[in-house]
């Protein structure tokens, strides 16, 4: 029973562009949301977090938006960079991932 | 600066033998994961050690066995080996339980074939 679900296995989007990443959860109280950022052959690296009692985080570029009514959030890159291209996953605070979302940044 | 160190990278074996993967963190972290991703599936839990002296079955747990030999280390065994295991294992790691621990550190991988 996948608890964080990434509907969109993929995302291409020009350079200098936005991208933005869904991410839906269940069975929500207090929580914690992280973002990963894997390049292939390399392990998943740390991106930004947000705590449920929070609806923004913002780190340069990366932007996460949390709506718990909803049981959504979404990562926006702005703008998106070549080397933004990689596979992003959702996870929650008891290490639940998301499928990912591979994204392809072309220049 | 280490982190997360598993090994092997990489290994084929074939169906029913058996091998184990290394991992050791070096940051003092009390918390470790062993994951699997697979294509479509993202990271699932197979075992982790909330502290030094104990294991816990995640989510996909069957056929492996663990066992944490210290702080540092963390190993993850495949006593018989099936096609189904094969995957890309990822060995992690994070500080405690607490809001300030939830970062999780995630060694390299190591890309297990099954033939």
């Amino acid at each position: 029973d996948q608890q964080v679900k990434q509907n969109s296995p993929s995302l291409s989007v020009q350079e200098g562009r936005i991208s933005i990443l869904n991410c839906d959860y269940t069975n929500s109280m207090f929580d914690y949301f992280l973002w990963y950022k894997k390049y292939p052959a390399e392990g998943p690296t740390f991106l930004i977090s947000i705590s449920s009692i929070k609806d923004k985080n913002e780190d340069g570029r990366f932007t996460v938006f949390l709506n718990n009514s909803a049981k959504h959030l979404s990562l926006h890159i702005v703008p998106s960079q070549p080397g933004d291209s990689a596979v992003y996953f959702c996870a929650r605070r008891k290490l639940q991932f998301g499928a990912g979302t591979q994204v392809v940044v072309t220049p | 600066n280490a982190g997360v160190t598993q090994t092997p990278k990489f290994q084929v074996l074939k169906t029913g033998q058996s091998m184990t993967l290394q991992c050791a963190q070096d940051m003092n972290h009390n918390s470790m994961y062993w994951y699997r991703q697979d294509p479509g599936m993202g990271l699932r839990l197979i075992y982790y050690s909330a502290s030094e002296g104990t294991t816990d079955k995640g989510e996909v747990p069957n056929g492996y066995n663990v066992s944490r030999l210290n702080k540092r280390e963390f190993s993850l065994r495949l006593e018989s080996a099936a096609p189904s295991q094969t995957s890309v294992y990822f060995c992690a790691s994070r500080p405690g339980q607490g809001i300030a621990g939830n970062t999780i550190y995630f060694g390299e991988g190591s890309w297990l074939t099954v033939v």
